[in-house]
């Protein structure tokens, strides 16, 4: 069975300073990874995904995240932040086939000005 | 607005009592999830139906059952309900699995007293 783990439970950060947030899984198969955001009192909203192909994904909002197979992390990063990024961050893991997909603890991104 | 529709937004119900929550998916999506949010638990996966069939379980109780109709919307029931039940519970949607990028509802929030 596959499993996630956000390694930081809140990251507090200045504007327009560079931020990763950290994601690690385990799985036995090839698996889908996916970057989430929940803004308060909102649903999750998509970020961005990696299926296969190309190791460094591009998603919405100037977020790009790296799959590392060898390391089974899957680490999202911004080089600039803003207010509004503040949010709750989840990392995501489903079986390729995409299902049972199993989210993180999340991490909660705090933007200061 | 994600084109997830859930229903209720907030109910308030009482310790033994049951609950319906109602998911209506995107246009043309065939895959339903469900999933719940505690703050001590994170984000738990119980359920996905894809066109009417249960497809994956997670850690879904016994005293929690769900289903997909024909029209394709979705139902949780909760029943036997205890105060550790309350937490925010959202359903999400595909066209067929989390590769094909899933849409969060804003989900129900329910409060057990």
């Amino acid at each position: 069975a596959q499993s996630v783990t956000q390694l930081d439970s809140q990251v507090p950060v200045f504007e327009e300073a560079p931020v990763e947030l950290r994601c690690n899984y385990s799985s036995s198969v090839s698996v889908y990874l996916f970057w989430y955001v929940q803004y308060p009192n909102q649903g999750l909203q998509l970020l961005l995904k990696y299926l296969s192909g190309s190791t460094l994904v591009k998603g919405i909002n100037g977020f790009e995240a790296e799959f590392n197979k060898s390391q089974t992390s899957f680490h999202l990063r911004k080089p600039s932040v803003h207010i509004s990024d503040t949010a709750e961050y989840f990392c995501a893991v489903s079986e390729t086939g995409g299902f049972k997909t199993i989210f993180g603890a999340g991490t909660r991104l705090f933007v200061k000005a | 607005d994600s084109g997830v529709t859930q229903t209720p937004k907030h109910l308030i119900t009482a310790t033994g009592q049951r609950v319906t929550l109602r998911c209506s998916p995107r246009s043309g999506d065939l895959s339903v999830y469900w999933y719940q949010q505690s703050l001590d638990q994170g984000l738990q996966f119980l359920i996905q139906y894809y066109n009417g069939e249960e497809r994956a379980k997670g850690n879904i109780l016994e005293r929690f059952s769900a289903q997909q109709f024909p029209d394709l919307h979705s139902e949780l029931n909760l029943s036997s309900l205890e105060l550790g039940d309350s937490a925010l519970y959202f359903c999400a949607s595909s066209v067929e699995n989390f590769g094909t990028e899933a849409f969060f509802g804003q989900g129900t929030r329910l409060t057990v007293v």
